[in-house]
């Protein structure tokens, strides 16, 4: 059974860096049919898609964070990071990793979800 | 961007009754290529993530009891529970992937026990 599993800081100061790291169990991360995705939740709001990568390092990335975030892949150990910059109260949320089944060109739903992990941005 | 639009924001059924729950695209999702509706909806418990439920607007997910279905085309969807259980208080999601940049979600609507 395919699980992930979210790390990284529960809190980080304003205007510095989030990092997540997502480590996949019971699969690979270099199955040539996904997408690894993250997506986050602010406290008791819905869910906004941050980015997606392939194990070979393509990426596609919302529009509205790209220039703030970065995401990268070890495949050597399962795993798909994030980082975003310059955070502010409002990167304030959970943030879920997922595996993103795809199309040619194109990113489809998320059939598998982390548990997710609170992120606070707070001085 | 194409904004999913949901409705309504919350609504309280009986046990053992219909739950209805909309979901609305500001522009066709509808691929003609393929007649695929690039649509999936989930489900969300408290304190847990979400659980794919329907993807292609109207296919169940393996284990996914029947009593959920989709149905739609075009910009308007909707997602039936046909028989609403306890264990079906949640709030669900539907999501578009009809467009990559950026993928987006619908705001949600909270299902109760009436």
């Amino acid at each position: 059974q395919l699980q992930l599993q979210e790390s990284g800081p529960g809190l980080v100061k304003p205007s510095e860096t989030l990092s997540l790291t997502c480590t996949v169990s019971g699969g690979s991360i270099s199955s040539s049919n996904y997408y690894w995705g993250w997506i986050r939740q602010p406290p008791g709001k819905g869910l906004e898609w941050i980015g997606s990568i392939y194990y070979s390092g393509s990426t596609y990335s919302n529009p509205s964070l790209k220039s703030r975030v970065t995401i990268s892949t070890d495949t050597s150990k399962d795993q798909f990071s994030l980082k975003l910059s310059s955070v502010t109260a409002a990167d304030t949320a959970v943030y879920y990793c997922a595996r993103q089944t795809k199309g040619t060109g194109i990113l489809y739903y998320f059939d598998y979800w982390g548990q997710g992990t609170l992120v606070t941005v707070s001085s | 961007d194409i904004l999913m639009t949901q409705s309504p924001d919350s609504l309280a059924v009986s046990l053992g009754e219909r739950a209805t729950i909309n979901c609305q695209s500001s522009q066709s999702i509808l691929l003609s290529s393929n007649n695929k509706n690039y649509l999936a909806w989930y489900q969300q418990k408290p304190g847990q993530p979400p659980k794919l439920l329907i993807y292609w607007a109207s296919t169940r997910e393996s284990g996914v009891p029947e009593r959920f279905s989709g149905s739609g085309s075009g910009t308007d969807f909707t997602l039936t529970i046909s028989s609403l259980q306890a264990e079906d208080v949640a709030v669900y999601y539907c999501q578009q992937y009809y467009s990559t940049l950026p993928l987006t979600f619908g705001g949600g609507t909270k299902v109760e026990i009436k």
